[in-house]
């Protein structure tokens, strides 16, 4: 049971170049969801998948385009890249068996340069 | 709408002192409220959650957190820090399930450092 994986775990990407983040979890469940965390500001929301089919804008989505291929998959791609982008990206899943206070499981991250 | 404020951003104490991280929330809706750590180069783990059965809420290595609502407050703490408890927390608030789907609000983080 390897949880929330992420790939690559390090990119370095020039302005203007494309690449897509991928994030797998294999837990079955429901939502999905990315994050990025930049110093002192905590981590803000991309964009979320609340079901197989589904995805929303979060708090930070210019920039951003998401698919959620599967229910174990949701990926994040940045059409062309800003020096703005330059952050750590998280995936995470959040269980919905107990309701309304179920734990979101994060990936290790992958740390994004562009330069 | 919900925010999270998080008093310090860097906290520093003695092994065996006591630790106090300050999380302080802004919720239109009763809230979910979750501390998360952070160790260097690594995702976040769960450290413990506010489910309203208690308001005193125990989480994994041996931290604490109650929930005062009265002050908006969901301070964590544990009596005696310990080298390993080096790291970032995050206090997170969420207004569960329905339309709003889990999702996650963070404040900035709080870097605890231990001193020998």
């Amino acid at each position: 049971n390897a949880g929330v994986t992420q790939t690559p775990k390090f990119q370095v990407l020039k302005t203007g170049q494309s690449m897509t983040l991928q994030c797998a979890q294999d837990m079955n469940h429901n939502s999905m969801y990315w994050y990025r965390q930049d110093p002192g500001m905590g981590l803000r929301l991309i964009y979320y998948s609340a079901s197989e089919g589904t995805t929303d804008k979060g708090e930070v989505p210019n920039g951003y385009n998401v698919s959620r291929l599967n229910k174990r998959e949701f990926s994040l791609r940045l059409e062309s890249a800003a020096p703005s982008q330059t952050s750590v990206y998280f995936c995470a899943s959040r269980e919905t068996l107990a309701g309304v206070t179920d734990t979101q499981y994060f990936g290790p991250g992958t740390r994004l340069t562009v330069l | 709408a919900q925010s999270v404020t998080q008093l310090g951003s860097h906290v520093s104490v003695s092994e065996g002192a006591l630790v106090l991280l300050r999380c302080n929330y802004s919720s239109s809706v009763p809230p979910y409220l979750f501390w998360y750590v952070q160790y260097p180069n690594q995702g976040l783990q769960l450290l413990l959650k506010y489910t309203s059965a208690a308001t005193l809420v125990k989480g994994i290595n041996g931290f604490e957190a109650e929930f005062k609502k009265s002050e908006t407050s969901f301070h964590l703490t544990k009596p005696s820090a310990h080298m390993s408890d080096a790291a970032e927390y995050f206090c997170a608030v969420s207004a569960g399930g329905g339309t709003s789907y889990g999702k996650l609000t963070f404040g900035q983080g709080t870097i605890l450092t231990v001193h020998p």
